[in-house]
């Protein structure tokens, strides 16, 4: 078991480019969460997807970012236009089955805005 | 306010001491994640807790929903043991956000 897989580990865009970051959830988990780390606001929720259905996007910034899962076995994080602000470690968490159980998160994507 | 308030902010220990990280919320928090997250980045988690008390080698954590809190205790402490503890709160049955605390920055000094 690999665990949650991000990539890239760092990316780095300038103002105004798309970043696009991936993550491949562990084999079996039904339910994928994106959160966002910055030293100001700390970790915050911004998606949930539950067997591959998008569940709870109440995080997400209401323009540029948006998230899919295609299939089980990777989903994506999209910023289109990126900017200065955008800068955060992304992290990808996946867990057995939704609320309520154990979550385990990838080493993230550092996203750097210049 | 901070839904989920952890304390300390920052505590430097000796090794082989004891400590204990606290959160408080002001949420009616059905369960408890606790996390480590090392000087890698990566996020570990430790434990997921019911209302109750768990352990695992030198680490113990007891969730109380009655009086909204929960404490991370580290016996014996170790440099590994050092990096960010967080604490992470699922805010009702069926939720699926877990809300986070800022976390406490533990130093483990030889």
């Amino acid at each position: 078991n690999a665990g949650v897989i991000q990539t890239p580990r760092h990316k780095v865009t300038g103002k105004g480019q798309e970043a696009t970051l991936w993550c491949e959830p562990i084999s079996g988990h039904s339910a994928v969460f994106w959160y966002r780390q910055t030293i100001v606001q700390g970790l915050e929720f911004l998606t949930y997807f539950r067997n591959q259905a998008p569940i709870d996007d109440s995080g997400m910034p209401k323009e540029r970012f948006s998230a899919q899962m295609p299939n089980q076995s990777h989903s994506t994080l999209k910023i289109q236009s990126t900017q200065p602000q955008d800068s955060a470690v992304y992290l990808c968490a996946s867990s057995l089955d939704g609320s309520q159980n154990t979550l385990y998160f990838g080493a993230g994507t550092r996203l750097s805005v210049l | 306010g901070d839904k989920v308030k952890q304390s300390p902010s920052a505590l430097s220990l000796q090794e082989g001491t004891n400590s204990a990280l606290r959160c408080n919320f002001s949420i009616a928090a059905t369960t408890v994640q606790w996390f480590l997250q090392n000087p890698r980045g990566s996020l570990i988690n430790l434990f997921y807790l019911v209302p109750g008390t768990k352990e695992n080698g030198r680490l113990k954590s007891t969730f109380n929903s009655k009086e909204s809190y929960s404490t991370l205790h580290i016996r014996d402490a170790q440099l590994e043991d050092s990096g960010t503890y967080f604490c992470a709160a699922e805010a009702a049955s069926g939720s699926w956000q877990l809300i986070f605390g800022s976390g406490t920055q533990l130093t483990v000094m030889p």
